[in-house]
């Protein structure tokens, strides 16, 4: 069974572009979760998506972020413009059920490295 | 939510058994005690939950105090792949949803 990937896996660009990341979840699951961490700093949330709906997005910086989740399977991280503060790793994550349940245990991908020069 | 607090960093020597501690004394009656680790450069990996109960499997087995306060990660026969930052955390329930609050982790290294 394929995990959860994401693309690409390295990123650089100057501040003011912009960036996409995309993540692929484990087939089946409803939960996508979108988590980074910045330098020196801790892995935090930012998203939570349950099929195409955005449950919970309470950990997403700022309005220069977009994420989307088209059809309920892929999604998008979407940074514009992109600033020197949102270089770190961004990682996605899957899971099968979501709710209440103590045993769905979310599986990460390897990450996107991102650097804004 | 309830806060974690674990030490910055542990030693082991390979194939010893590893014990990573971890407090969280303001934990709910309802929250999980989850633990993931994060091997360099790739994403976190999930090792083992509880509520109360010890709990085993393949790769780690868990401990967690009797009022809850407290709990500990064991790896009975540590090897160098094992190296890698363990992060203990309390599950959140939020809107349904299920994130994760990662603090700052112990930082394992096994060697020979």
């Amino acid at each position: 069974e394929a995990g959860v990937t994401q693309f690409p896996s390295h990123s650089v660009i100057e501040k003011g572009q912009t960036v996409t990341l995309r993540c692929d979840p484990i087939s089946g699951h409803d939960n996508l979760y979108w988590y980074r961490r910045v330098m020196g700093k801790e892995i935090k949330f930012l998203l939570h998506f349950v099929k195409e709906s955005k449950q919970d997005e309470s950990g997403m910086p700022n309005n220069r972020f977009l994420a989307e989740r088209t059809g309920g399977t892929y999604s998008t991280l979407k940074v514009q413009p992109a600033e020197l503060e949102d270089s770190g790793v961004y990682f996605c994550a899957s899971s099968q059920g979501g709710g209440r349940g103590p045993r769905n245990e979310q599986f990460f991908g390897p990450g996107t490295r991102l650097t804004v020069l | 939510d309830a806060k974690t607090t674990q030490p910055t960093s542990m030693d082991c020597a390979e194939g010893r058994a590893a014990n990573l501690p971890c407090n969280h004394s303001t934990i709910s009656g309802n929250e999980y005690v989850y633990w993931y680790r994060q091997i360099h450069s790739q994403g976190p990996q999930y090792i083992i939950h509880g509520l109360k109960n010890n709990e085993t499997n393949e790769m780690a087995s868990l401990i967690i105090t009797e009022d809850r306060k407290s709990s500990t990660l064991i790896l009975p026969h540590a090897t160098l792949r094992d190296t890698a930052v363990y992060y203990c955390i309390v599950r959140v329930l939020q809107g349904g949803g299920n994130k994760l609050t990662f603090g700052t982790g112990t930082q394992l290294k096994v060697e020979l």
